[in-house]
C-alpha cells in the first residue's frame, strides 16, 4: 500500500511534443505529491507539487494533473525540449512519513 | 539560499577505510535525510534528523554512522564499506517532518566508490 507505481519507464518524444508521465498510488493518506528531475551525476531537483485539494497545477511548461477518485497523477511537460532529457520520478508522501518514490522514467527529447 | 551543499563530489576508498560525507544547509530547516542512490533506481531512505535527533533509521548497517552536529549540518561516517555501497549519497532537507512542511530539497550528491 506504500507504493508508487510509475509509468512508463522510458520515454522518447520529439522536441516540441509533449511529455506525459504518470503515476498511481494505493495508500489514500498521502497528502504531497512531488515531482523531482534528475540528470546524470545530479541530485534529484524538486520541479512541482500538488496536494490533492486541487485538480491541476501549472508552472511554465509543466503540470501537474491529480485524479484523487482514481488515485492517480500524471506529470505533462508541454513543448518539450533537448534540454528536458532527464530521469523524472514521482513520489508521495502523508504528514511525517518519508517520502515514497516511483522507480523513474528516462526521458529522452530528440530533435 | 535554497541550497543543500555535499562534500566531497567524488570519494574513492577502500574496504578498511574510515571516512566521512557533510552535508550542510542553511535554510533554517530542522529535518535532514541521508539517501543512497543506485544507478537507475530511485532514493533510496537510509536516516531521517528530526530537530538534531535521529528520527528513522531504516534498518542501515552499522558500518554507516550518522551524525547531526547542529541544526545545519548532517554528516555520514562509513567504516569498513563493502564494494556494493558504492553508489550516490544524497543529502537533503525541509522544513520539519510535519506535513504541510515536508517538501525535500536535495543536495548534489556524493559519488562513493568502494573498491
Amino acid at each position: 500500500q506504500q507504493q508508487v507505481k510509475q509509468s512508463p519507464q522510458s520515454l522518447i518524444v520529439q522536441k516540441g511534443g509533449i511529455s506525459i508521465i504518470n503515476c498511481a498510488y494505493e495508500n489514500t493518506a498521502f497528502d504531497y505529491f512531488p515531482w523531482y528531475q534528475q540528470f546524470p551525476g545530479k541530485g534529484p531537483a524538486l520541479l512541482i507539487a500538488i496536494r490533492p485539494d486541487v485538480s491541476e497545477k501549472k508552472e511554465g511548461r509543466f503540470t501537474i494533473s491529480f485524479n484523487k477518485s482514481a488515485k492517480q497523477f500524471s506529470l505533462h511537460i508541454m513543448d518539450s525540449q533537448p534540454g528536458d532529457s532527464a530521469t523524472y520520478f514521482c513520489a508521495a508522501t502523508s504528514g511525517n512519513t518519508p517520502l515514497v518514490f516511483g522507480k523513474g522514467t528516462r526521458l529522452s527529447v530528440i530533435a | 539560499d535554497t541550497e543543500v551543499t555535499q562534500t566531497p563530489k567524488h570519494l574513492v576508498m577502500g574496504m578498511t577505510n574510515k571516512k566521512s560525507l557533510k552535508c550542510e544547509q542553511h535554510m533554517g530547516h530542522r529535518a535532514m535525510y541521508w539517501y543512497k542512490q543506485k544507478a537507475k533506481k530511485p532514493p533510496e531512505l537510509m536516516f531521517v534528523y528530526s530537530y538534531e535527533k535521529l528520527s528513522i533509521n531504516e534498518s542501515v548497517p552499522s558500518r554507516f554512522s550518522p551524525e547531526c552536529p547542529n541544526s545545519s549540518l548532517l554528516n555520514l561516517h562509513l567504516h569498513a564499506l563493502q564494494p556494493e555501497d558504492s553508489a550516490l549519497y544524497l543529502c537533503a532537507s525541509s522544513q520539519d517532518l510535519r506535513g504541510g512542511r515536508n517538501e525535500q530539497f536535495f543536495g548534489p550528491g556524493t559519488r562513493l566508490t568502494v573498491l
